[in-house]
């Protein structure tokens, strides 16, 4: 049964870099033809789409987030990470991380429970 | 990311149909049959429910159904239950390296 654990600081202050990991259990981060992403959720309102790497390093980025956001992944302990720098009290979300359900890596399958990070002032 | 345009909200009663659209352009639903649909409950992780339009992952109920017009893609609920009452988001592709992006989401009621 695969599943994924988002861990990192809940609170992370203004104009710093907010650092996440997903740990992924059940399955190889590194099985062909699947995606690992990263979405987050502010509070109140809707879904965003941050970004989407495959174990290879190929990454795909929201475009209104790219100049900020970084991923990686790491098969030899099977985890990804999500990185976004000069964070503003905006970046407050709960933060999922998820694999596709195939290689179409925009269908996202499988999510961790998430994580509420919050930028303080 | 592109602007998928979705209603706020929706409800009906026990036993009824509902139908959520989503809104797109050429760019995305216009284009490819690669909408996906999401049920999200509050404190939980969302969950995919519609994947290519109108296919359901294993497990999920048949009471769930999608479908596309032109620009629109729709997700239709029958036999409303109440545990169906979350936010439901819908995403396209939109080619090469750049997802639709989520809806702007829709709150369904079960009255």
């Amino acid at each position: 049964q695969l599943q994924l654990q988002e861990s990192g600081p809940g609170l992370v202050k203004s104009s710093e870099t907010l650092s996440l990991t997903c740990t992924v259990s059940g399955d190889s981060i590194a099985t062909k033809g699947y995606f690992w992403g990263w979405i987050r959720q502010p509070p109140g309102k809707g879904l965003e789409w941050i970004g989407t790497i495959y174990y290879s390093g190929s990454t795909y980025y929201n475009p209104s987030l790219k100049s900020r956001v970084t991923l990686s992944v790491d098969t030899s302990t099977n985890h990804f990470s999500l990185r976004v720098s000069s964070v503003t009290a905006a970046d407050t979300a709960v933060y999922y991380c998820a694999r596709s359900r195939s290689k179409a890596w925009w269908e996202l399958l499988y999510w961790g429970q998430g994580t509420l990070v919050t930028v303080s002032s | 990311q592109s602007a998928l345009t979705q209603p706020a909200s929706v409800s009906g009663s026990p036993g009824q149909s509902i139908t959520i659209s989503c809104t797109g352009t050429g760019s995305d639903i216009g284009s490819y049959n690669f909408v996906s649909w999401y049920q999200h409950h509050p404190g939980k992780a969302p969950k995919l429910i519609i994947y290519e339009v109108n296919k359901r992952p294993s497990g999920v109920s048949n009471r769930f159904s999608g479908s596309i017009s032109g620009y629109t893609a729709s997700l239709t609920i029958s036999g409303l239950q109440s545990e169906d009452e979350a936010d439901y988001y819908c995403c396209s592709y939109a080619g090469s390296t750049t997802s639709g992006g989520f809806g702007g989401g829709t709150k369904l009621t079960v009255l």
